[in-house]
């Protein structure tokens, strides 16, 4: 079965770089079409795309961020990354990543919580 | 970037109720649109693709449809554990963005 697992540091103080992996079973990175992507979610507010990368490696940035963010995959195509640079407070959320088949995103990860603090 | 709002924010409404979420697009999304279900402790389904399409698992009590610009998310009789948050989200073009958010609470 379809699964995708988010890891990452918990917490992290500002101006540092935030490292997020995740990793997935029960689909191939490689099939035409696929794409997988990271969302996050500040505690009581809605939901934000930040990045995607597809079966192709081509890769997909919010503009709001993109300077800050990089997206990459591992050459094994199980796992998928993101790096945000200069993180500060507003960077505290819950990350997701999720599967894209073709339309919506059919498969998410339970998330995970990072907390930027001094 | 394309704007969605997605009306009304927070929806009281009784077990067995008909209830009907509303997202609006800025621009033509071309029936690009999806929706999911977010419970208290995180977890996100899937529930709609595409406008109309449902995902495996979801109970034909959700439907979804377009209207013009109006994309609409209806459940048909209410569950208990359909109380909860819900999104629309687009991916049409990049950025992909999401609606604000539809509170389903228990009158």
């Amino acid at each position: 079965q379809v699964t995708l697992k988010e890891s990452g540091p918990g917490m992290l103080q500002p101006s540092k770089t935030l490292s997020l992996t995740c990793s997935f079973s029960g689909f191939s990175l490689s099939t035409s079409g696929m794409v997988v992507s990271w969302i996050r979610q500040p505690s009581g507010k809605s939901l934000e795309w930040l990045a995607a990368i597809d079966w192709d490696g081509d890769k997909y940035y919010n503009p709001s961020l993109k300077s800050r963010l990089t997206v990459s995959k591992d050459t094994s195509n199980t796992q998928v990354f993101l790096k945000i640079t200069s993180v500060d407070i507003a960077d505290t959320a819950t990350y997701y990543c999720a599967r894209r088949p073709w339309s919506g995103f059919d498969y998410w990860g339970q998330g995970v919580m990072v907390t930027v603090s001094s | 970037d394309i704007q969605m709002t997605q009306s009304p924010s927070s929806l009281p409404a009784s077990l067995g109720e008909r209830v009907t979420i509303i997202c609006r697009a800025s621009q033509g999304i071309s029936n690009n649109l999806n929706w999911y279900q977010q419970k208290p402790d995180g977890t996100i389904k899937p529930l709609i693709y595409y406008t109309s399409n449902l995902q495996s698992g979801v109970p034909s009590s959700f439907s979804g449809s377009r209207s013009g610009t109006d994309y609409s998310l209806t459940i048909s009789s209410l569950e208990p554990e359909d109380f909860a948050m819900y999104y629309c989200q687009q991916d049409a073009s990049f950025p992909w963005t999401f609606g604000g958010g539809t509170k389903l609470e228990l009158k």
